[in-house]
This record gives structure tokens, sequence and C-alpha cells, in this order.
């Protein structure tokens, strides 16, 4: 059980495109998702937050007009990289919040993003 | 502020050892701790979660402590296999359950 997926596991896209991400969780209703982000050899920090029905809540630094997050159903959540660059290529992991365990997060398999 | 802090950065053992990898916190004040495995280009695994009452957890080789009051954890890996070659993450919720702090990580090879 608590299986997350995302999807594309990776994805190459030119500068100055946009580029969507979904993270879903499969077996369970995430009222909660979470993006975050790891560059090589980093550690993840976290980008936002998203609870269903509602705006997400960025962390400083974030730009939210870049990084799009919808949280639509109990079970979706995207993230939208608006006008990539370079500098965006990274790794982008979500979790999601079971309501009936609050205290855990499980975490998908990530998505590469190349941005050329 | 929470920060993690993880000790070694990495570690490269012959396979057969014991071993233990550290992680260490400033605010004591947390509802659990964490240990993940990450695989290269993978997402994480979640390997153990201890709660804040909760001294250890244990799962198979592998067995992690918790003393909240000094602000650290411990995940012991019993005899240690090539497979366990990866990177070790722990992580502590920050401002309730929401935000998870991660370290930045042990990476471990071990080899044949």
């Amino acid at each position: 059980g608590a299986v997350v997926s995302q999807h594309p596991s990776w994805v190459i896209c030119k500068s100055g495109t946009s580029v969507k991400i979904e993270c879903r969780s499969l077996d369970f209703q995430a009222t909660t998702m979470f993006w975050y982000r790891q560059f090589p050899k980093q550690s993840l920090m976290l980008m936002a937050t998203s609870n269903e029905g509602s705006k997400a809540t960025y962390e400083q630094g974030v730009e939210k007009d870049k990084f799009l997050i919808n949280h639509a159903s109990l079970t979706l959540s995207t993230l939208t990289v608006t006008s990539a660059h370079p500098e965006d290529s990274s790794f982008y992991i979500c979790s999601a919040r079971d309501r009936d365990t609050p205290y855990e997060q499980y975490f998908g398999p990530g998505t590469r993003l190349t941005v050329t | 502020k929470q920060e993690v802090t993880q000790i070694p950065a990495a570690l490269s053992v012959p396979e057969g050892e014991n071993l233990v990898l550290n992680c260490s916190f400033t605010d004591s004040a947390i509802y659990n701790l964490q240990w993940f495995r990450q695989d290269p280009g993978k997402g994480l695994t979640s390997l153990l979660l201890i709660q804040s009452s909760q001294r250890e957890q244990t799962s198979g080789r592998l067995n992690a402590s918790l003393d909240k009051s000094s602000g650290r954890s411990t995940l012991y890996i019993a005899a240690s296999q090539p497979g366990d070659s990866a990177t070790y993450l722990c992580a502590v919720p920050s401002g309730g359950y929401n935000k998870l702090i991660f370290g930045a990580g042990t990476r471990l090879a071990v080899h044949p």
C-alpha cells in the first residue's frame, strides 16, 4: 500500500517551454502533497505544500509564478515549470500524506528534468 | 530553525561489516524521525520511522535509535551487503507534520 507515482520519470525540454509533472497517490487519498527539488549530490529541499482544493504554500525563495502547482483531487497534484531555463534542470520528487496516517509522507520515484 | 546534519558524508566498507550512520538535529521538539534510502536517480524508500516516544525501531538488519534530548539518531546496519549501497537520508518534520527537513545524506558503498 501507500504507493505514489510520478509521470514522466524523465523529460527533456527546450529553454523557454513549459513542462508538467504529475504526482498521483494510487491507493490512498492524499489531502496534502509536497513537492521537493534535489540538485546533484544535494539533499531534498521542499518547494511547496499543496492541499486539495486550495492554493499551494510556497517555501521562501521559490517563485510561485514559475512553479505552478495544482492539487485538483485527493489523488493528483501537478507541478508545471513555466518558461523553463537550464538552471531549472533538477530532480523533482513529490510526496503525499495519507489523511489516515498524517505523520508519514510517501514519496514518488522522482522526475528528472533537463532543460537544454 | 531546524537543521539536520549527517555524518559521515560518505562511507566505503567491505561486505560484512557492521556500520553506524549518524544524524543530529538542532531542535529536539520533534514528532518523529525518519530514515530513508535513495538509490542513484531514484526516489526515496522509507526504512524506519521512530516516533518521539520511542527509543528505537528495528527492521531486519536495520536498527534506528533516537535520543531526543541530545538531538541524535543513529542507523545501525548489520552485516552490510553490496545491495546496501545507496544514500541514506534522515529527516524530521518541522512545523507540525508538514515540512520535512532532510539531512544531506550519507553515501554508502559496500564492496565485495
